[in-house]
């Protein structure tokens, strides 16, 4: 069964680095989402990313956050200058065409500032 | 401000009997609606989706829709210890939206 892929499963970073977390969605997919989920809380939307460009995003997502499709395969997610509350669980997801299908989500990516 | 409720439990339930899981939600532009099962440490893994009024079921689960009253319920039938996890409900307004999520209702089956 297709899967999205998240690299790493998990990273560790101190407070004002920046980190790139890594997405291979489905391959057949054309909608690309980052979602997070601080530990405890409920799952959080950041960004969806459509046609090469970003379609929707919260207000999580602000200047810190972007976004970028580099290769045609990969999507990644960049947080620059990391502070302590971006610890959290970092989740890739991928939909097809018809998004009523429902989102497929990546094993994710552990996120620790320290 | 869209949100989805829902109940945190924790849900319990004997083994072999229905658990029935439930979830408002405040926007009525929503479209489709999604159950996701989260086991701790894990991703959220769909179980299904409904975006008609009534009654939807795959195999032992059925999800209900009731659009007037903003209400979407998850039955599981015979239920198993391996049914115990987080149980994640979400809607989305189409377009390019992603999901809004409730909380999760965390349901222990006793075996």
């Amino acid at each position: 069964e297709p899967e999205v892929t998240q690299t790493p499963s998990h990273q560790v970073t101190q407070m004002g680095q920046e980190v790139i977390l890594r997405c291979v969605p489905i391959s057949n997919h054309l909608y690309f989402y980052w979602y997070r989920q601080i530990l405890g809380q409920k799952v959080e939307f950041l960004v969806s990313f459509y046609n090469n460009e970003i379609s929707e995003k919260s207000e999580i997502f602000d200047d810190q956050f972007s976004v970028e499709r580099p290769d045609g395969s990969n999507f990644t997610l960049k947080i620059r200058s990391t502070k302590l509350e971006d610890s959290a669980m970092y989740f890739c997801a991928s939909s097809p065409v018809d998004r009523g299908l429902g989102y497929t989500f990546g094993s994710g990516t552990r996120l620790t500032v320290v | 401000q869209k949100e989805v409720e829902q109940n945190s439990g924790p849900l319990s339930v004997p083994e072999g009997a229905i658990a029935s899981l439930n979830c408002t939600y405040s926007d009525r532009g929503s479209q489709s609606f999604f159950w996701y099962r989260q086991y701790s440490g894990k991703s959220p893994e769909l179980i299904m989706f409904i975006y008609s009024n009534g009654d939807k079921e795959d195999g032992r689960f059925t999800a209900q829709l009731n659009k007037a009253s903003q209400y979407v319920s998850l039955l599981i039938r015979d239920s198993q210890p391996s049914d115990s996890a987080t149980y994640l409900c979400a809607q989305s307004g189409g377009g390019a939206d992603g999901l809004t999520f409730g909380k999760g209702t965390h349901l222990i089956i006793q075996p």
